[in-house]
């Protein structure tokens, strides 16, 4: 049971680059999320989807997009990269919701992503 | 909008002793979830303990205890007899629970704790 995977653990980007940060979870969880870490900002919501088919924005979605054509996978498009969004980047998934008490986030390991 | 408080940038204790971590939310809804979440250096995120508003009983799980007050707006850890593995990122975190269905998990901005030997 691998849980949630994040692909790739590191990435260094040129400003205007553009990539694809892959997350994928074999729980059948209907509910995915993006959290992006920064240093004395806690963890920040980006986008969320509450089922294949289904994604809205979080607090900090701009320069990012989503799509959850599978129920297992969500990934995270980074059109134009930006120095702004260097940070550390986690999926989250829970069965039901953003993460109930039966039904808890499950994180996967992060994405360190370095914007030059 | 709710938000989540963790006033204790870093904390340090000494390995065998007890810490308590402060953590204060606010909201206007009376069910929710409150969630401690431990984040080593190794970075993965782990759910440490989680507490039902409408619940008076504090949780518990082993070494690690919370004191919820529920008036107060306030959701504090306390870890026993600390060890050198408790090193770690501690977040607080809250989720509204409207009626079977939840919000999305709102963070701290985290409290840097060191255990010393």
């Amino acid at each position: 049971n691998a849980g949630v995977t994040q692909t790739p653990k590191f990435q260094v980007l040129k400003t205007g680059q553009s990539m694809t940060l892959q997350c994928a979870q074999d729980m059948n969880h209907e509910y995915m999320s993006w959290y992006r870490q920064d240093p004395g900002m806690g963890l920040r919501l980006i986008h969320y989807s509450v089922g294949a088919g289904i994604t809205d924005q979080g607090e900090v979605p701009n320069g990012y997009n989503v799509s959850r054509s599978t129920t297992e996978d969500f990934p995270l498009r980074l059109l134009s990269a930006a120095p702004s969004q260097t940070s550390v980047y986690f999926c989250a998934s829970s069965r039901t919701g953003g993460g109930s008490y039966n039904s808890p986030l499950h994180f996967g390991n992060g994405t360190r992503l370095t914007v030059t | 909008a709710q938000t989540v408080t963790q006033s204790q940038p870093e904390m340090s204790v000494q390995e065998a002793e007890t810490v308590t971590l402060s953590c204060t939310y606010d909201t206007s809804e009376s069910n929710y979830y409150l969630f401690w979440y431990k984040q080593p250096p190794s970075r993965q995120m782990i759910l440490v303990i989680r507490q039902e508003a409408y619940k008076q009983q504090n949780a518990t799980e082993n070494r690690f205890s919370v004191n919820f007050q529920k008036a107060a707006k306030s959701f504090s850890l306390k870890i026993s007899d600390s060890q050198l593995g408790d090193t770690a990122m501690y977040f607080c975190a809250f989720i509204l629970n409207y009626g079977g269905s939840q919000g999305n998990l709102i963070f701290g901005k985290g409290t840097k704790l060191s255990v010393k030997p």
